[in-house]
């Protein structure tokens, strides 16, 4: 079964500077990738994904970049600001379009 | 366009009582997902649809929980009874196709005391 990991558990840092988040998964044979954002009592977003040809994605301050074949991805925040305190989830897809989550980083932007 | 919508967004019941969760998927969407989430975890399959079909229930207790998805478009989860153990967020999830991107709904919160 696949296992996915993700460190740190939490983190904290003052607005404006710019932060990784890492994940690492077991299994190399994955479909795609996902980075996820949750807010709070609320549901998740879907920040980026990369499928498994591909080496990172870009959407904003985001950048998401993928190996799969030593099974890590990171999640890298350009100029934090204090609205992007989130939990961010990593989640890779197998060839039968399951989800497997990591438990996710707490990010706190402190102002 | 809407997102995925789920309802309730909170529910209390006591142990041995039954419950049930309600989501539309996004229009057009043929894959619908039910995950759960306990706290401090990330999401876990419960199920997945294709269209009417159950494709993947092999993390569902179906002593308990049941589903449904009459005509592909909405599902409904059902829990009897419930336990003191089922006390988590249910989240549904839809897709354009199988492999795409997900898009989660808000979340059903449930407390079993």
């Amino acid at each position: 079964k696949q296992e996915v990991t993700q460190i740190p558990a939490a983190l904290s840092v003052p607005e404006g500077e710019n932060l990784v988040l890492n994940c690492s998964f077991t299994d190399s044979a994955i479909y795609n990738l996902q980075w996820f954002r949750q807010d709070p009592g609320k549901g998740l977003t879907s920040l980026l994904l990369i499928q498994s040809s591909q080496r990172e994605q870009t959407s904003g301050r985001l950048n998401a970049s993928l190996d799969k074949s030593s099974g890590r991805s990171t999640l890298y925040i350009a100029a934090s600001q204090p609205g992007d305190s989130a939990t961010y989830l990593c989640a890779v897809s197998t060839g039968a379009n399951n989800l497997f989550f990591g438990t996710g980083t707490r990010l706190t932007v402190i102002p | 366009e809407a997102g995925v919508v789920q309802s309730p967004r909170y529910k209390i019941i006591e142990k041995k009582q039954p419950v049930a969760f309600w989501c539309n998927p996004i229009s057009g969407h043929n894959t619908l997902y039910w995950y759960l989430q306990n706290l401090g975890q990330g999401p876990e399959l419960l199920i997945r649809y294709e269209n009417e079909e159950a494709v993947d229930d092999s993390q569902l207790p179906k002593d308990r929980f049941s589903a449904e998805r009459l005509k592909g478009v909405d599902s409904t989860l059902k829990i009897q009874p419930a336990e003191l153990g089922d006390s988590a967020v249910y989240l549904c999830a839809s897709s354009l196709v199988a492999g795409g991107r997900q898009f989660f709904g808000p979340g059903t919160r449930l407390t079993v005391l």
